[in-house]
Order: structure tokens, then C-alpha cells, then sequence
């Protein structure tokens, strides 16, 4: 099974609005990953969880707040957010064991627009 | 620092017709190469990479790539495409320096329209 699942596919928000997006592998990776896409554009790193550590953080506003419960599990928490952060929300994970060798997995994504 | 260029950024094709991709990095140290393909509306999926070894990486759905340390580049070819390989393909560069996690440094992309 190489799959990662996220939820949910679409998320219409106001900018008062608190949401979370949620991602899920059962591959037993330890690296799991947050990459926005805008449109048009190559994905965007935003954060990297090793073995449930924030490991990479790349400068992003606090209005986005990741968390990992578990090896499994990954939560990126939204709040405030501006139109501008209206994107392609994509999660990844890889086995985080031979570093940049390793293969990224990447799932479906989020569709979030901010109205 | 490393850095990936795709020096198109749209490709069309005919049906049947052969395509290469063209794809250039920078780095100052080993190198970890990879394409990615993303369909409309989907993630991204895996198409081969270069870790080590033979030059010629050989992935799926028929593509192919070859690494030329000389040239650093990595262009990524397929002998026949189909209607179904219209998508965005996105050349890519693992940054070292991480024992766990990876760090990939994506190029531009560059979106192949196949005509019929």
C-alpha cells in the first residue's frame, strides 16, 4: 500500500474561520511533509516532521500550524488565513531512512479557498 | 545550494510522436534526481529517479531518463506518447544534508499536451 489520504478534498473558509486539514499514511514512513501548490506552480515546501519532530519549518506564517499526533498522522491547522492562502494543500511521506535517496508519496490534496 | 531548471514550460506533442523533456540542475555536491508527473486536479506521482549506477533510469508508463554528470542533466524521454500523458511534469533535486527526512527542490514544470 503506498498510499497517502488526505481530508477533505475541497475547504471553503472565511477568514475568521479555525479549520484543519488532516493527512493519514499506513505505510510506516517517519517522515511526513506539508507542501502548498499554487496554481500553475511547483509545490512549495512549508514543513517537515521527522519521526513526529518539526524538523524543517520554511519560514511559514503562523496562521498555519502543523501537528503530528503519530508516525501516521498529520494535521496542518489554519486560522486567520488570507485569500492569498487559497491553494493546493499537498501532504507527502517518505520512510525516513536514507534521507534525500528516499521517495516522496504524495496524496490527492486539499483544495482550500479563502473567501 | 541546488537548483533545477526545465527549460520548457509547455510541450505539445502529437499522438504516437516521440518527446523529451529537458531538465538541468546545479549542485556542488552528489546529487539525487527525480520526475514527478501530476495529472489535473491530483497529487503528484512518482515516475522514476537517479540515485546511483546506470545512467539510464527506466520508469513507468514507458518514460525513461538519462543522467549526464557532464551536462548535469536529467532529461526525461518516452519513444511514443499517449492522449493519456497530458500533465504537468516536474523535474526535481533532493537536497542532502538530512539523515531522515528529504528536502526536494522542484523545478518549474513543464505541461505536455499530447494533440491527437
Amino acid at each position: 500500500d503506498t498510499e497517502v489520504t488526505q481530508t477533505p478534498k475541497h475547504l471553503v473558509m472565511g477568514m475568521t474561520n479555525k479549520k484543519s486539514l488532516k493527512c493519514e499514511q499506513h505505510m510506516g514512513h517517519r517522515a511526513m511533509y506539508w507542501y502548498k501548490q499554487k496554481a500553475k506552480k511547483p509545490p512549495e515546501l512549508m514543513f517537515v516532521y521527522s519521526y513526529e519532530k518539526l524538523s524543517i519549518n520554511e519560514s511559514v506564517p503562523s496562521r498555519f500550524s502543523p501537528e503530528c499526533p503519530n508516525s501516521s498522522l498529520l494535521n496542518l491547522h489554519l486560522h486567520a488565513l488570507q485569500p492569498e492562502d487559497s491553494a493546493l494543500y499537498l501532504c507527502a511521506s517518505s520512510r525516513g531512512t536514507s534521507g534525500g535517496a528516499d521517495t516522496q508519496y504524495f496524496g490527492p490534496g486539499t483544495r482550500l479557498t479563502v473567501l | 545550494a541546488q537548483s533545477v531548471t526545465q527549460l520548457d514550460s509547455q510541450v505539445p506533442v502529437f499522438e504516437e510522436a516521440p518527446v523529451e523533456l529537458r531538465c538541468n540542475y546545479s549542485s556542488s555536491v552528489s546529487v539525487y534526481l527525480f520526475w514527478y508527473v501530476q495529472y489535473p486536479n491530483q497529487g503528484l506521482q512518482l515516475l522514476l529517479k537517479y540515485l546511483s549506477g546506470s545512467t539510464l533510469v527506466k520508469g513507468i508508463n514507458g518514460f525513461e531518463a538519462e543522467f549526464n554528470k557532464s551536462q548535469t542533466s536529467f532529461h526525461l524521454r518516452k519513444p511514443s506518447v499517449h492522449i493519456s500523458d497530458t500533465a504537468e511534469y516536474f523535474c526535481a533535486v533532493s537536497e542532502g544534508g538530512y539523515s531522515s527526512a528529504s528536502k526536494i527542490i522542484f523545478g518549474s514544470g513543464t505541461r505536455l499536451s499530447i494533440r491527437p
